[in-house]
């Protein structure tokens, strides 16, 4: 049973430059959340979404935006990068009922 | 403002000592996760607390979930150098999968 995969595991990228991460929730979830990590920090809630609608959001500028695939899967894109956009970005997926979250391993981004 | 405040933010100690974290909020929540977290990688589940004075025990680690939900703490007996890493906690409140809120984390380093 594959766990959350998330995709690239590590991107470079310049200001100003588009980027989207991927997610692939744990077989038999149907919720994806997405987090920002910057180093030394904890997790930060960016959105979550379920039945291909965006729930709940975070603190974050409309420069960062999601879409949910009817096979669960997500994508994180990110518009305009700044360099304080770098950061571990996780994807963490669950069940609609059920309030555990589990994290994949997450995507490095570097903005320079 | 963090809404969960964790402590202490750094712990360097030997192995076979026992040790205490904390994670203390203002608000309340419906339940408290705790994960470790490794350089690079996403945080791991430990376990997820409900019910208020909840005990819940994980081989050498106990966890304890405040009586008012507002505060949680992590026991570990006689750690291991492989108990090193990041622990995170992080409360959800509504009860609807919402989003979760992650403390800045505890980094413990266990020296053989």
């Amino acid at each position: 049973d594959a766990g959350v995969t998330q995709s690239p595991t590590h991107l470079i990228k310049t200001r100003g430059q588009q980027v989207t991460l991927r997610c692939s929730p744990k077989s038999g979830h149907d919720t994806v959340s997405w987090y920002q990590q910057a180093l030394g920090q904890g997790p930060q809630f960016i959105f979550q979404y379920y039945e291909e609608e965006e729930r709940q959001r975070g603190n974050f500028p409309d420069r960062f935006s999601g879409h949910q695939f009817p096979n669960y899967s997500s994508e994180l894109n990110v518009n305009a990068l700044l360099l304080g956009d770098s950061a571990l970005y996780l994807c963490a997926s669950s069940r609609i009922t059920e309030e555990t979250q589990y994290f994949g391993p997450g995507t490095r981004l570097l903005v320079l | 403002t963090q809404l969960l405040e964790q402590s202490p933010q750094f712990l360097s100690i030997q192995e076979g000592e026992n040790l205490t974290v904390y994670c203390n909020s203002s608000s309340v929540f419906s339940s408290l996760q705790w994960y470790r977290q490794e350089p690079g990688e996403g945080p791991v589940l430990l376990v997820t607390v409900v019910t208020g004075g909840e005990v819940k025990k994980l081989k050498r680690l106990t966890f304890q979930f405040g009586d008012a939900r507002k505060d949680s703490s992590l026991h570990i007996t006689a750690a291991q150098p492989g108990d090193t890493g990041l622990y995170l906690c992080a409360g959800e409140r509504g009860g609807s999968n919402y989003k979760l809120t992650f403390g800045k984390g505890t980094l413990l380093t266990v020296n053989p």
